[in-house]
């Protein structure tokens, strides 16, 4: 079955330090993978995207992500983080539908802290 | 701002009502998603429409269905509404549908079921 596991559900970590929210993917076909951030009370965000080829990806607001196929996991990365990275994140795999459009299988999300 | 409009952005209603969220796609969009999230299920995808035909299913229920008009916007409606209905609905809308591409997502729909 298509799932998508974010083994944390919360995270807390100091202003500066760095971050990593883990995924772990479980798709038949080549994955289509997405992590979304949604600060409180907004839609969700496009952070970034891998559809193919370099499997370290870079994002937008700092982020990274390095798709690992071998461990089915998707993890998302940031050197160093800033108070307004207080969000919840999530990771998403774009699967097949029977009738040929994709559809997102969400994880369901780490709620990251951000101490000052 | 993704360019993806929803209104009204909250709703309060009563038990066994019906409500029609509504959904504008980004300009030159064809494709809308409709999503659930909710506490206890987390982001449920719900159902797309493509050029105003229904292309796939997710987890919906039968109180619920949703259509594209001609003119691209997209509305949701919930039946019979039950107190498990409360949730955040969100559109989303991509370009294609037959290709894996970037969804846009709304600011959403907060429904409270009293």
């Amino acid at each position: 079955a298509q799932s998508v596991t974010q083994p944390d559900i919360h995270i807390t970590v100091s202003e500066g330090a760095s971050l990593e929210l883990r995924c772990n993917y479980s798709y038949g076909a080549t994955p289509y993978l997405f992590w979304y951030v949604q600060s409180p009370g907004q839609g969700l965000q496009l952070l970034l995207k891998y559809f193919s080829g370099d499997t370290l990806v870079q994002g937008i607001k700092g982020f990274e992500a390095e798709f690992k196929r071998s461990q089915s996991s998707f993890n998302l990365r940031k050197p160093s983080v800033h108070w307004s990275d207080a969000a919840e994140y999530f990771c998403a795999v774009g699967a097949r539908t029977t009738s040929g459009t994709y559809k997102y299988i969400f994880g369901t999300g780490t709620r990251l802290k951000v101490l000052a | 701002d993704s360019g993806v409009t929803q209104t009204p952005k909250h709703l309060i209603t009563a038990t066994g009502q019906r409500v029609t969220l509504r959904c504008s796609p980004r300009s030159g969009d064809l494709s809308v998603y409709w999503y659930q999230q909710s506490l206890d299920q987390g982001l449920q995808f719900l159902i797309q429409y493509y050029n105003g035909e229904e292309r796939a299913k997710g987890n919906i229920l039968e109180r619920f269905s949703a259509q594209q008009f001609p003119d691209l916007h997209s509305e949701l409606n919930l039946s019979s509404l039950e107190l498990g209905d409360s949730a955040l609905y969100f559109c989303a809308s991509s370009v294609l549908a037959g290709v894996i591409n970037e969804q846009f997502f709304g600011p959403g729909t907060r429904l409270t079921v009293l």
